[in-house]
């Protein structure tokens, strides 16, 4: 069955230090997706990343950076440099590929990361 | 702005009412779905619709009822028979295949 567990329930950091959220995942999918969303105080989710299973190249954009690795069924995320704007809650969530031409597919999510950051 | 707009941002439901939470997006998105959020939970899926007309129970439907009438809309009923509402509640929508989804401010619902 699909599961995403984030072991770290909240984090918290001082500015100007970086900090790594965990995501582990289960699938039996050849094909899936992964995804990192913030969910700042005000609500709403903020996509951030989407990654395929065949694409295992780190990505970094900006303070942000992702560790994607099979072997370890892991799908990690880096901030650095914190800034308090990074305060929210972090959720990474999973997705198997589509085998129709269906449109949409729903997320797995974990059960989220807060992340508190303090000047 | 494209985007999504839920309404109302809080709700109180009595004992034994139904309640329906609203949801429009104008991104011209076919998939729509609805989650609920309770505190340390993340997020539910409760029932997703990926065309016009039809729609697809999540995991913790029960107690919900869900319409797609037109491709803009997706209401959602919580029913009297859902017996422990109090949530946060977000729809989202998507393009076609697997795509980032977009997400409303959300519904708070909580019982009188």
């Amino acid at each position: 069955a699909q599961k995403v567990t984030q072991a770290q329930t909240e984090i918290s950091v001082v500015e100007k230090e970086d900090v790594t959220l965990d995501c582990v995942y289960e699938t039996r999918d050849t094909t899936y997706y992964l995804f990192w969303y913030k969910q700042p105080p005000s609500g709403e989710l903020v996509f951030l990343i989407r990654r395929n299973s065949f694409d295992e190249q780190n990505e970094i954009s900006g303070r942000y950076s992702w560790n994607f690795q099979k072997s370890t069924s892991s799908f990690n995320f880096t901030i650095t440099a914190s800034q308090v704007v990074d305060s929210a809650v972090y959720f990474c969530a999973l997705s198997e590929a589509q085998v129709t031409n269906q449109a949409g597919t729903a997320l797995i999510f974990g059960k989220g990361t807060t992340l508190s950051v303090s000047s | 702005d494209g985007g999504i707009t839920q309404s109302p941002k809080y709700l109180f439901r009595k004992e034994g009412q139904n309640v329906t939470l609203s949801c429009e997006q104008n991104l011209n998105h076919d998939a729509m779905y609805w989650y609920r959020q309770d505190p340390g939970q993340g997020l539910r899926l409760i029932y997703y619709s990926q065309i016009v007309n039809d729609f697809q129970k999540g995991d913790i439907a029960e107690g919900y009822s869900v319409s797609r009438e037109k491709k803009e809309s997706f209401p959602l009923t919580v029913t009297s028979a859902q017996k422990n509402p109090t949530a946060f509640y977000l729809c989202a929508s998507s393009m076609a295949g697997v795509q980032p989804q977009h997400f409303g401010d959300g519904t708070r619902l909580s019982i009188l």
